[in-house]
């Protein structure tokens, strides 16, 4: 199975600032790369598919970029609504893996 | 509007069957692959299961594999998880997604599975 890494585990930041969480494959999946939001006690929400789209209602201050075996998924100005932690999940190949999460707070 | 409803889930002793059922509405089931996802308390989250818009194809991981069926009814709009030889390890939130272009673009609300003595 394709092992993805994010980081880092936890950040902190303050709201209006820029953030920036990553996920690394062990290998070249494609672009083949989505981020998701999970809040405290809720189903995970899409909120990027295939590197860099944006899926249906989630604000512009998402963004994601990356190739390969790298991704970035960026938060343009933090919100205190994006208090939340964000998994990675890669569909290049069966199974899809996850990422174990990055868990952002305010600061 | 896109809804997933889960249910089926509860306590289960080891080695016994359990089957998670997942209501669809807001769009035409038929026409979607579907998924189920599951997350261990306070883990992180493993695509257990998918199953293709006709139910033609399906695929498993390989530890649930041989134990846990994936399943359609599309004149009932419903997808389904049969999962027997469980294991304290199968204890989980699953979760149902629906499987687009997109990759899991829509997910149920999740229901609780313990498997314990």
């Amino acid at each position: 199975d394709i092992q993805m890494t994010q980081s880092p585990s936890f950040l902190s930041a303050s709201v209006g600032e820029r953030v920036t969480l990553s996920c690394k494959a062990s290998q070249n999946i494609n672009k083949y790369l989505d981020w998701y939001q999970q809040k405290l006690g809720e189903a995970p929400k899409l909120l990027i598919y295939n590197t860099n789209n944006l899926h249906t209602g989630i604000p512009s201050r998402f963004s994601g970029s990356g190739s390969g075996t790298d991704y970035t998924l960026t938060i343009s100005s933090l919100q205190p609504e994006d208090v939340a932690t964000y998994f990675c999940l890669q569909r290049n190949s069966w199974p899809g893996t996850f990422g174990g999460g990055t868990k952002l707070e305010l600061k | 509007e896109v809804q997933l409803v889960e249910s089926g889930g509860g306590l289960v002793q080891p080695g016994r069957s359990l089957k998670l059922s997942c209501a669809a509405s807001g769009f035409t089931f038929s026409n979607y692959g579907m998924a189920w996802v599951r997350q261990a308390p306070t883990k992180g989250l493993e695509w257990v299961a998918t199953i293709s818009y006709d139910g033609s194809s399906t695929y498993y991981r390989d530890s649930v594999k041989g134990r846990f069926t994936i399943s359609r009814d599309n004149a009932k709009s419903t997808l389904y998880l049969q999962m027997d030889s469980l294991r304290s390890e199968d204890t989980a939130t699953y979760y149902c997604a629906r499987q687009g272009y997109s990759g899991l673009d829509y997910w149920g609300q999740g229901v609780m599975v313990t498997v314990s003595s």
